[in-house]
């Protein structure tokens, strides 16, 4: 079975504060791993992705993501947020094969206040 | 590039009637998916198509529910008749590479 697991359903933080989401997925085998965006009222717009290689990856609005292979993980970190970074954020797996199926997690609600 | 094009934006329905929603890939994508988004139940996977083949529909909640492709630049999702428990957001999503997936604005549906 595979499953991806969002810990944290919402995350308020100030604004220019740090922030972390987290993620963790089970799976038998090897998986890509995403994170998406979702603006109030709009589609889900990939941040980044992890297909191979390094393992900490950059994204687009200076989010970035770490793989931790060992503890099945994948959480999403930015130095500091902004009002704008104000979203619903969603992990999201494909298994190697069957690379076809994206899976979602529950989403966790990023809301940065000033 | 203009994306994947869904329509209605938004749509509200009586229980009992037909809602059709359509779907635009991006030029040159080869899959094309359907999820839905709801409070409770979160981004589900109703559908995918591969070369306007369905692939695995094991996520389509009912007979009511169909869709098609007809050609690679449209598809449809069809709900007959609907339920007010049908009420969700319904995102098309199309990719070309097998990881990369795109997804439109989606198509806000109220049924009451």
């Amino acid at each position: 079975a595979q499953s991806v697991t969002q810990l944290d359903s919402q995350v308020p933080v100030f604004e220019e504060a740090p922030v972390e989401l987290r993620c963790n997925y089970s799976s038998s085998v090897s998986v890509y791993l995403f994170w998406y965006v979702q603006y109030p009222n709009q589609g889900l717009q990939l941040l980044l992705k992890y297909l191979s290689g390094s393992t900490l990856v950059k994204g687009i609005n200076g989010f970035e993501a770490e793989f931790n292979k060992s503890q099945t993980s994948f959480h999403l970190r930015k130095p500091s947020v902004h009002i704008s970074d104000t979203a619903e954020y969603f992990c999201a797996v494909i298994k190697f094969k069957n690379t076809d199926k994206l899976i979602f997690g529950t989403g966790t609600r990023l809301q940065v206040f000033p | 590039d203009a994306g994947v094009i869904q329509s209605p934006r938004h749509e509200v329905t009586e229980m009992g009637q037909e809602v059709t929603l359509r779907c635009k890939p991006i030029s040159g994508h080869n899959s094309l998916f359907w999820y839905r988004q709801t409070m409770m139940r979160g981004l589900e996977l109703l559908i995918y198509f591969n070369n306007n083949v369905p692939i695995d529909d094991s996520g389509m909640p009912e007979d009511r529910f169909s869709a098609k492709m007809p050609n690679a630049s449209f598809s449809t999702l069809k709900i007959q008749p609907s339920e007010p428990r049908d009420s969700a957001v319904y995102f098309c999503a199309s990719s070309t590479t097998p990881v990369v997936i795109y997804f439109g604005e989606g198509s806000w549906l109220t049924v009451v």
